[in-house]
Formats: C-alpha cells, structure tokens, sequence
C-alpha cells in the first residue's frame, strides 16, 4: 500500500514570495507518477504539475517546479512570485503507471492550506 | 466536450433516503474514478472503472453504495439508506489510462444529510 505524507497542515506567504510545500511517500512500486493538486475555496481541484519517477530531470510547469529526490521519497514544490490566486488547499498525491496493471487510483495526502498575503 | 462534470453540485436528503449521482467524464478517456472528500481532507478513493468493467472497489463503500457505467460513458453513483456520516463532497475524475496517468476532476457533489 502507499502512503502520502503532507506535515505542515498551513502556510502563508508574501504576495510575490517564494514557498515550498514538503511532500513525502512510501510506495514500493517502481513506476509511478506525483501530482500536486490545487483546490482553491470552493472550486474543482485542478491539476498544478506532474512528476514521472523514471524522470531524473524535476518537472516545472511556469512559476511552479518540483524537487523530486526518489531516493528519499521525498516531492516538493516550490511556488514563485506568490500570487493571491494561488490562495488554495494544495494536494501532493501518487500513482502507480498505468502500464504496471495496478489499480492506478490516487492516493492522496491530507493537504496544506496556503494562504497568501498582500 | 470542456472537462468533467457532475450533476447536481449539491444534495440535501433527510436520513434514509436514497439518492443517485451522475458523473460525465471526458469523452475520450477510458477510466473513471470515484473519491469521497471531508472537510479538511484529501480525497479518499472509493471505486473505479475501466470502460464498463468496475475494477476495484475500496472497503469505504459498503453495502449501501453502489456505482455503475453502463456502455462505458457517463457514471452514476448511488447511496441507500443515507446515513449523516455519509455527508461529504462526492468527486468523479477521468483518465485516458495508458495514454495519460493524470486524472482530470469534475466540480464535485456535495452531500449533506439531515
């Protein structure tokens, strides 16, 4: 079974700010995938960025990148230049490939809310 | 076709009663995904289907959940007898399977039972 682990249950930063969300797993699996999520108050949870544990290379997408050690099961991501639109509750979870014939459900951490000042 | 969705977005039903939701996924994608989500926390897998076929169902639905996908389109999701604990936000989210791990998440229903 696998298990996402998100300590830090809030966070709040600066408007422009850069943050770092901690993020870490066990899985014995050896193909898999990492997502954040991002689910804003009251709105639909939206894919932020996506990491394939065979990649070596940290996956960024705009102001928001990952640093992925696969070794120490450990994904995180770090936001840029804070926006108050990143205000949300960010979700790290995990996948096996779906080319391993596994139940490719997502396994979820608890979330860290995170609140950006002006 | 612009995402998931799921209908309604809210439901109010007094203990007891039954009550059915619907979730449309993207048109292309083969899988499709039911979670439960409580306030405060992440998401919780409950049951999952591979075009028609439901291939896994967790130990949080019991006897009184029941999810279908007929013809291997839209999906419904069903509660009898509702109890309060089962008042929560009912997520559907889609993926294209071997084509893409991501899964793509509809709004959300949430239920609220009296």
């Amino acid at each position: 079974a696998q298990t996402v682990t998100q300590s830090q249950p809030e966070m709040s930063v600066q408007e422009a700010e850069t943050v770092t969300l901690s993020c870490t797993y066990d899985t014995s699996e050896n193909n898999y995938y990492l997502f954040w999520y991002k689910q804003p108050p009251s709105r639909q949870m939206i894919l932020v960025i996506r990491q394939e544990a065979y990649k070596q290379q940290n996956a960024t997408e705009n102001r928001f990148s990952v640093n992925f050690q696969k070794a120490a099961k450990s994904f995180s991501l770090k936001i840029s230049d804070s926006q108050l639109g990143d205000t949300a509750m960010y979700f790290c979870a995990f996948t096996p490939s779906p080319y391993t014939g596994a139940n490719s459900k997502l396994t979820f951490g608890k979330g860290i809310t995170l609140s950006v000042r002006p | 076709d612009t995402g998931v969705s799921q209908d309604p977005r809210h439901k109010i039903t007094k203990r007891g009663q039954n009550v059915t939701f619907r979730c449309d996924p993207i048109s292309e994608h083969n899988r499709l995904y039911w979670y439960r989500q409580t306030l405060g926390q992440g998401p919780e897998f409950l049951t999952y289907f591979q075009n028609e076929a439901q291939l896994e169902k967790s130990r949080l639905l019991s006897d009184r959940f029941s999810a279908e996908r007929p013809k291997g389109s839209f999906s419904t999701l069903e509660i009898q007898r509702t109890e309060q604990g089962d008042s929560a936000m009912y997520l559907c989210a889609s993926s294209a399977g071997l084509q893409g791990a991501e899964q793509f998440f509809g709004p959300g229903t949430r239920l609220t039972v009296l």
